[in-house]
């Protein structure tokens, strides 16, 4: 199983939701990542999970708060949205250690996130 | 430090050939392609981990010049498969992959 699934697919949300985005995997890798993609831009790094534990936050707004519960598993708690972090959240996986230069990242389908 | 590719788009003929140039003001400890379809998740195509290494994937190839904070990706005899928007991504460590803005390559029959 070489996936990466992550679920919605589409999430719609007002400024005032509570939402979750999920992701999971069942490769064995011990790093996960939730990178933000609007259109016509590359993806941009938010967090890093390495061995369960965020090893990397890029300056995320407190709105954004994800969760690694176990190796398989990540997600991303949303709260009080802005309408501009409307975006593609697409969460990735690699079997690379920190501090390693390898690693090849599994990239899920993304969550499509509309805030109005 | 994002990387900077070039061209941002390229627009082919099927069977011909293209360069894209990914290039950092920062080392590039390592260089990472990926390329992403309309409506579809980034898909890995190849790691360069040394100065000088080549690798190839199917048709396309890449070459890393550490010297130069460069890598260039070769799309070889362009098939309608290879349309999409190719990102280079340098890796730091902590696991830290940072992607350039993109180029957006259409191959037309």
């Amino acid at each position: 199983d070489t996936e990466v699934t992550q679920t919605p697919k589409h999430l719609v949300m007002g400024m005032t939701n509570k939402k979750s985005l999920k992701c999971e995997q069942h490769m064995g890798h011990r790093a996960m990542y939730w990178y933000k993609q609007k259109a016509k831009k590359p993806p941009e790094l938010m967090f890093v999970y390495s061995y369960e534990k965020l090893s990397i936050n890029e300056s995320v707004p407190s709105r954004f708060s994800p969760e690694c519960p176990n190796s398989s598993l990540l997600n991303l708690h949303l709260h009080a949205l802005q309408p501009e972090d409307s975006a593609l959240y697409l969460c990735a996986s690699s079997q690379g250690l920190a501090g390693m230069n390898t690693g090849e990242l599994f990239f899920g389908e993304g969550s499509r996130l509309t805030v109005l | 430090q994002q990387p900077v590719q070039s061209p941002q788009a390229v627009i082919l003929r099927e069977g011909e050939d293209a360069v894209i140039n990914c290039s950092s003001s920062k080392a590039l400890y390592s260089v990472h392609w990926y390329r992403q379809k309309h409506g579809e998740a980034p898909v890995f195509l190849m790691i360069l981990l040394k100065g000088g290494e080549q690798k190839g994937h199917e048709k396309i190839s890449a070459s890393f010049n550490e010297k130069k904070q460069q890598s260039s990706l070769y799309l070889t005899a362009s098939q309608l498969s290879y349309s999409g928007t190719y990102f280079c991504g340098n890796k730091a460590a902590g696991n830290k992959l940072t992607f350039g803005g993109g180029t957006r390559v259409l191959v037309k029959p």
